[in-house]
């Protein structure tokens, strides 16, 4: 079975600090896919990004960078220069292929940005 | 541009009471599914569907009932409905490829 965890249940920080968001995912599958959803105040979920388990190159855009390391089964991610509306709940999750889109998500991150 | 729409946002029921939450969505999606957020522990999936006229249990079914009579319509009935029931239920759609999934508002329940 999978599982996803985000240790960090809350995160405060003031406005344009940096500020980086764990996931650590267990899966015995090679093939699978990573996602960051964010869940602003108003309740809906706003997809963020997809990885694949074979491209484990960074990526970045904007403010949002994400860390894709296989080596230690983690997709972290980062908020460059955070502002007041960057202010949310961010779920990681995974899926596997072939899984009809079952996705196991971790218990979310809670980040106030404080302006 | 609809995308995935839940009825109802809102709804307090008393221990025992049936109801239906809805689900469509309009992207011809051949995958949908319902998922229940509870504080503390994510999102999780209660019964999904790879297409019309086929549904499957995913990590906490019971208490729910689904179908799925066409490629739009998704809906999950709670057929006696039980405090541990109160939570936030998300609908969701997306391709058979490994995509992004599509959510609704999500609809807030209430079991007295």
């Amino acid at each position: 079975a999978q599982k996803v965890t985000q240790a960090q249940t809350e995160i405060s920080v003031v406005e344009k600090e940096d500020v980086t968001l764990d996931c650590v995912y267990e899966t015995r599958d090679t093939t699978y896919y990573l996602f960051w959803y964010k869940q602003p105040p108003s309740g809906e979920l706003v997809f963020l990004i997809r990885r694949n388990s074979f491209d484990e190159q960074n990526e970045i855009s904007g403010r949002y960078s994400w860390n894709f390391q296989k080596s230690t089964s983690s997709f972290n991610f980062t908020i460059t220069a955070s502002q007041v509306v960057d202010s949310a709940v961010y779920f990681c999750a995974l899926t596997l292929s072939g899984s009809a889109r079952q996705l196991t998500f971790g218990s979310g991150t809670q980040l106030t940005v404080l302006p | 541009n609809a995308g995935v729409t839940q009825t109802p946002k809102f709804q307090v029921l008393k221990t025992g009471q049936s109801m239906t939450l809805q689900c469509a969505q309009d992207m011809n999606h051949e995958y949908m599914s319902w998922y229940r957020q509870d504080p503390g522990m994510g999102l999780r999936l209660i019964h999904y569907s790879v297409g019309a006229g086929i549904t499957d249990q995913g990590e906490v079914p019971n208490g729910y009932n689904v179908s799925r009579s066409t490629t739009e319509d998704f809906p999950l009935r709670l057929l006696s409905a039980a405090p541990s029931q109160t939570s936030v239920y998300f609908c969701a759609s997306g391709t058979r490829r490994a995509g992004e999934l599509f959510f609704g508002e999500g609809s807030r329940l209430t079991v007295l």
